[in-house]
């Protein structure tokens, strides 16, 4: 499968607990997304990276929350000291830099805040 | 925030019936993309139209752009009920910038 992949799936935690997530894009992508998704809302842009650079980041991502792609590959997304707000869907996404631009997508992880 | 805002929010349609909805958006922008999103899972891509383009066809796909009433349509012809999703626009503004989704229409395909 070379699609873009997601790790966990799912996360349920308890409030004030840090969690990562991980997100794998297609191998050839250098652009890659991050967004919160919550119940009947679309995907909210959080942040995102050219090759190894975080070029925006958006003013949802609080202090608690750092991205990092150390490599250009892979991405992590902790969010420290969680909060029954953080609940969500987060979603990744890929691309490749180009004059149109489509975005793929992974499965998200569901994070349930208890 | 939100970019876009999709119309009707909710729709009901039998198998076979044709389903159209709506995507307004308050910016200029670059591109314009179609997304499906199944319950609880990533969003798969549909369709891309530039803002210099009218109107783009995919198989039972059409999609309209009117950039000068910053609006867009999709229409999904012979629906089908493995056609039941919510839909969302998303739009760019070209180099750097973000894709920003729009608030979604779900889509009930009743066989």
């Amino acid at each position: 499968d070379t699609g873009v992949s997601q790790d966990p799936r799912h996360k349920i935690t308890k409030r004030g607990q840090n969690v990562t997530f991980r997100c794998d894009p297609i191998s050839e992508h250098n652009r890659l997304y991050w967004y919160r998704q919550t119940l009947g809302q679309g995907p909210e842009f959080l942040t995102y990276f050219q090759n190894e650079a975080q070029l925006e980041k958006s003013r949802l991502l609080s202090d608690r929350f750092s991205a990092e792609r150390p490599k250009g590959s892979f991405s992590t997304l902790e969010i420290q000291r969680t909060e029954q707000g953080d609940s969500a869907m987060y979603l990744c996404a890929s691309s490749l830099a180009q004059v149109q631009e489509t975005q793929y997508f992974g499965p998200g992880t569901r994070l349930l805040v208890l | 925030s939100q970019q876009g805002e999709e119309d009707p929010q909710a729709l009901s349609i039998q198998e076979g019936e044709n389903a159209t909805m709506n995507c307004s958006y308050k910016t200029s922008i670059n591109n314009l993309q179609w997304y499906r999103q199944n319950s609880g899972r990533g969003l798969v891509h549909l369709i891309l139209i530039r803002s210099n383009e009218r109107e783009k066809h995919s198989g039972r796909l059409r999609v309209t752009l009117d950039t000068s009433k910053k609006s867009s349509s999709l229409l999904i012809t012979a629906s089908r009920a493995a056609d039941t999703a919510s839909y969302f626009c998303a739009t760019d503004r070209g180099g750097y910038q973000k894709v920003t989704f729009g608030t979604g229409t779900k889509l009930q395909v009743i066989p």
